[in-house]
């Protein structure tokens, strides 16, 4: 198994310009997350999933948009990116969605916006 | 006031020390806690599942307290190897979905 994938693990983007940022996981995971970590915040929740077709905002969603169309894969959007979206993005996956289960991370996706 | 609330330290320790963190949560309704280890530019994984009763894993030991709100973790005979930032998780009651995170608790274990 690959875990939970990636992509890419640096960026550098413009004000103004959009990405999407990739994840996909091969444990058959119901659960799957998004996070930025910045200094001294900790982690903050994007936007979760507990299954496809199913997508939900966390603590931070403004100025990304997410999708769950498998179960495998998770994109993040950022739409007009900006200076406050620079940041770490971890994106996570567990088995159930019930908040019971360990989490499983990704590399990370390092984002500067300039 | 946050919901999951740590020590951000740094914690500067000898090896073979003994050093404790303690991590205090607002919901009195959270139903699920861990501690996960996060090291430098790395992603967090987990170290240790806490249960109401306790539980030990090695030289770590978590506990939880329901009465007071608040999960600790132990290390006993710190190695250089712990050296890490510690993060306290706690989820909040079913059909919620949220895994809320403290902003960790850094270790520095010196030789």
């Amino acid at each position: 198994n690959a875990g939970v994938t990636q992509t890419p693990k640096f960026q550098v983007l413009k004000t103004g310009q959009s990405m999407t940022l990739q994840c996909a996981q091969d444990m058959n995971h119901e659960y799957m997350s998004w996070y930025r970590q910045d200094p001294g915040m900790g982690l903050r929740l994007i936007h979760y999933s507990v299954g496809a077709g199913i997508t939900d905002q966390g603590e931070v969603p403004n100025g990304y948009n997410v999708s769950r169309s498998t179960t495998e894969d998770f994109p993040l959007r950022l739409l007009s990116a900006a200076p406050s979206q620079t940041s770490v993005y971890f994106c996570a996956s567990s088995y159930s969605p019930g908040g019971t289960d360990e989490q499983y991370f990704g590399p990370g996706t390092r984002l500067t916006v300039t | 006031r946050k919901e999951v609330e740590q020590d951000p330290g740094p914690f500067n320790v000898p090896e073979g020390a003994t050093v404790a963190f303690n991590c205090t949560y607002s919901n009195s309704a959270s139903q699920s806690f861990f501690w996960y280890r996060q090291d430098c530019r790395k992603e967090p994984k987990l170290l240790m599942s806490v249960y109401s009763s306790g539980n030990e894993d090695g030289r770590f030991t978590a506990q939880l307290n329901r009465a007071s709100q608040y999960i600790s973790l132990l290390i006993r005979d710190s190695k250089l190897s712990d050296s890490a930032t510690y993060l306290c998780v706690v989820t909040h009651p079913r059909g919620t979905y949220k895994y809320i995170f403290g902003t960790g608790t850094r270790l520095k274990v010196l030789a």
